[in-house]
């Protein structure tokens, strides 16, 4: 059965770094992209940007560029997310989802809350 | 990036209704169009892909068309469990954009 289970919710404090993950079972992980999504209270879904767990290339929406960072660990199927220096508007649930080898998201992770507050 | 505008932001039917959401693109994608669903407190689901192919276990109540730039999610006969957000996102180009989504309540 193909998976993604991601870390557990986190608060942080503004300043703070944090890295979350997304461990994929199930399947070959080296063979399908991961993505992360963000989405912020009450508010829709946003593409933050993505990687091909096989060489580790990155793509990052101009939204996110320069302040979250992807990269993944292929030797334990595992992505990652993370942040150098949080601020409150990172709040938000993050979820990972798969890239079918179609051209869709067929699972999901089941999310990670983060919430940011001093 | 491409913007992708759904319409209506929110809609309320009875069960057993006809319902139909649309997608509009900011350029041609196509049929780089997927539908997803979203239940409060879960993860989005997918429904749609491709424009109009049914995702393997979805109710066949759920169907999908259009090309190009304007794109319908239909929910031919509204269910209780239907009760959700839907969105619907571009895969033409990265960012794979997603439209601020509709929320579907029940009469």
């Amino acid at each position: 059965e193909v998976q993604l289970v991601q870390s557990g919710a986190e608060v942080k404090k503004p300043g703070e770094s944090l890295r979350i993950s997304c461990k994929g079972s199930g399947y070959s992980f080296t063979s399908y992209w991961i993505t992360w999504v963000r989405q912020m209270p009450g508010k829709g879904l946003e593409w933050m940007g993505r990687i091909d767990p096989s060489d580790s290339y990155t793509s990052y929406s101009p939204s996110f560029q320069g302040h979250v960072t992807i990269s993944a660990d292929e030797s334990i199927s595992t992505a990652y997310l993370q942040w150098s220096s949080l601020k409150a508007s990172d709040t938000a649930m993050y979820y990972c989802a798969r890239r079918s080898s179609g051209i869709y998201y067929d699972y999901w992770g089941q999310g990670t809350l983060v919430t940011v507050s001093s | 990036d491409i913007q992708m505008t759904q319409s209506p932001s929110s809609l309320s039917a009875s069960v057993g209704d006809r319902v139909t959401i649309s997608c509009r693109a900011s350029q041609s994608i196509t049929n780089y169009l997927n539908w997803y669903q979203q239940k409060p407190g879960k993860a989005p689901k997918l429904l749609i892909y491709a424009a109009s192919s049914l995702q393997s276990g979805v109710p066949s109540r759920f169907s999908g068309s259009g090309s190009g730039t304007d794109f319908t999610l239909t929910i031919s006969s509204l269910q209780p469990e239907d009760f959700a957000t839907y969105y619907c996102q571009q895969s033409y180009s990265t960012p794979w954009t997603f439209g601020l989504g509709t929320k579907v309540e029940i009469k």
